[in-house]
């Protein structure tokens, strides 16, 4: 069955500290990457995605992640956080053909001002 | 950009009630729309794939028969919980595939909160 992990349930870092949270997927075909982010009390919103081409995609506001297809991995990551990315992050697959989406369990960041 | 709306935002109900949510495309047509859910602190589960037109495909464990599904235009899908137990609350979220360039995104509802006493 398609499955989607990520590693970290819980990060806790101090502002300026870089930041990766992994993400990793199990199909065989092909697929369409999204990571989303969810800020306290706020609805889902999207912070970059993955379809084609160069495997190093930047997202909004300092994200960028990195598909590796050998690895059915699709880390999420910023060199310097701040308090205002404390939040839960969603990495998300769809499955072309169907356009079904699995999410992650996703991962509850906390920066520490 | 895409904008999804759901409404009511929060509803609390009776046991046995059925309770209805509405997503709806604001500007742009969606021919597809999905239903989630999720409990407090866990991520999203997909409930159910919705057609403009035609039925929608549950997933595997998602009652059809308490959980209906309404996609009757490319802008407007409900969901109605029916005969509402305690169990059945959470939080229910919509997404609305894209058309166009966003063709292969999706765009989320804010999400609707039932409580069911």
């Amino acid at each position: 069955a398609q499955s989607v992990s990520q590693h970290n349930h819980h990060v806790i870092l101090s502002e300026a500290a870089s930041l990766e949270l992994g993400c990793n997927y199990s199909y065989g075909g092909t697929v369409n990457l999204f990571w989303y982010v969810q800020y306290p009390g706020q609805h889902l919103q999207l912070l970059l995605k993955y379809f084609s081409g160069d495997p190093l995609v930047k997202g909004i506001k300092g994200f960028e992640a990195e598909f590796i297809k050998s690895k059915f991995s699709f880390n999420l990551r910023k060199p310097s956080v701040q308090w205002s990315d404390t939040a839960e992050y969603f990495c998300a697959v769809m499955l072309t053909g169907g356009f079904k989406t699995i999410f992650g369990a996703g991962t509850r960041l906390f920066v520490k001002a | 950009g895409a904008v999804v709306s759901q409404h009511p935002s929060r509803v609390i109900c009776k046991s046995g009630t059925s309770v209805k949510i509405e997503c709806r495309s604001l500007d742009f047509q969606a021919t597809t729309m999905f239903w989630y859910r999720q409990f407090p602190k866990q991520s999203l589960m997909l409930m159910a794939t919705s057609n403009e037109g035609s039925k929608a495909t549950y997933e595997q464990g998602v009652e059809k028969d308490k959980f209906l599904i309404n996609h009757a235009s490319l802008t407007l899908s409900t969901l109605t919980v029916t005969s509402a137990h305690p169990e059945d609350s959470s939080f229910y979220i919509c997404s609305a595939r894209g058309s166009g360039d966003a063709y292969n995104e999706q765009f989320f509802g804010p999400g609707t909160r039932l409580t069911v006493l």
